[in-house]
């Protein structure tokens, strides 16, 4: 179906990485997004890949492309209190303007 | 420059009447889209218009759901004969609409409550 599908929570202690996985369904997919979601604030885009690359990198975010797999992470390195948030992997189909969400991942960071 | 409004931000409506959202995209950008959130769950697309036309409405639930955008520019999504399954945080976000501009601003939304 049209599913992108994320663990729904993760707790690191403030320092160590996070990791956080998605996988998705379209394998036409052009891009692939991760956003950020704070509590009383909008969704923020925080990262984005093409599908024609397999890692891209952007100061403590990592991504990781596994196309055969259809899988994506978002690693953030040295993770902050300040990094608590929901975390959403979307993807764009058909051109890249429709975008599929996640039902995303809450990221709790123990100090 | 300014971000993506919506008016109201809060909206309580009675089973079976009816509602209108409204948009303001930042200004210049030809892509706007609606997406509807519900508690503890994603984004859930609706439609989204490049200009004034609505390029893919397939995220629609039904014929009761409609949206225009007459001057390219604010967006009004409509909601009729309202159900208490609506209720729900009612995103708007808008982008360039150029191939390559990936970015999609949002919204603080609506919070649309059907009692």
């Amino acid at each position: 179906g049209e599913d992108v599908e994320q663990s729904l929570f993760l707790s690191v202690r403030e320092g160590d990485s996070s990791v956080i996985n998605c996988t998705y369904t379209d394998s036409s997919s052009t891009y692939l997004y991760w956003y950020k979601q704070e509590p009383g604030a909008g969704l923020q885009l925080l990262t984005y890949i093409f599908s024609n690359m397999d890692m891209k990198q952007d100061q403590r975010l990592t991504v990781l492309l596994n196309k055969k797999d259809k899988h994506l992470s978002l690693r953030i390195a040295d993770t902050q209190t300040g990094d608590s948030a929901i975390y959403f992997c979307a993807e764009s189909r058909g051109g890249g303007f429709k975008t599929i969400f996640g039902a995303g991942t809450r990221l709790f960071v123990k100090a | 420059g300014a971000g993506v409004s919506q008016t109201p931000s809060n909206k309580v409506t009675e089973k079976g009447k009816y509602v209108e959202l409204r948009c303001d995209p930042i200004s210049g950008h030809t892509a706007l889209y609606w997406y509807r959130q519900s508690l503890g769950q994603g984004p859930e697309f609706l439609i989204y218009f490049q200009g004034t036309g609505a390029a893919d409405d397939s995220g629609l639930p039904n014929d009761r759901f409609f949206a225009v955008r007459p001057e390219g520019s604010v967006s009004t999504l409509k909601i009729q004969r309202t159900e208490r399954g609506d209720s729900a945080v009612y995103l708007c976000a808008s982008s360039l609409g150029v191939r390559g501009s990936y970015e999609q601003y949002f919204g603080p939304g609506t919070r649309l409550t059907v009692t």
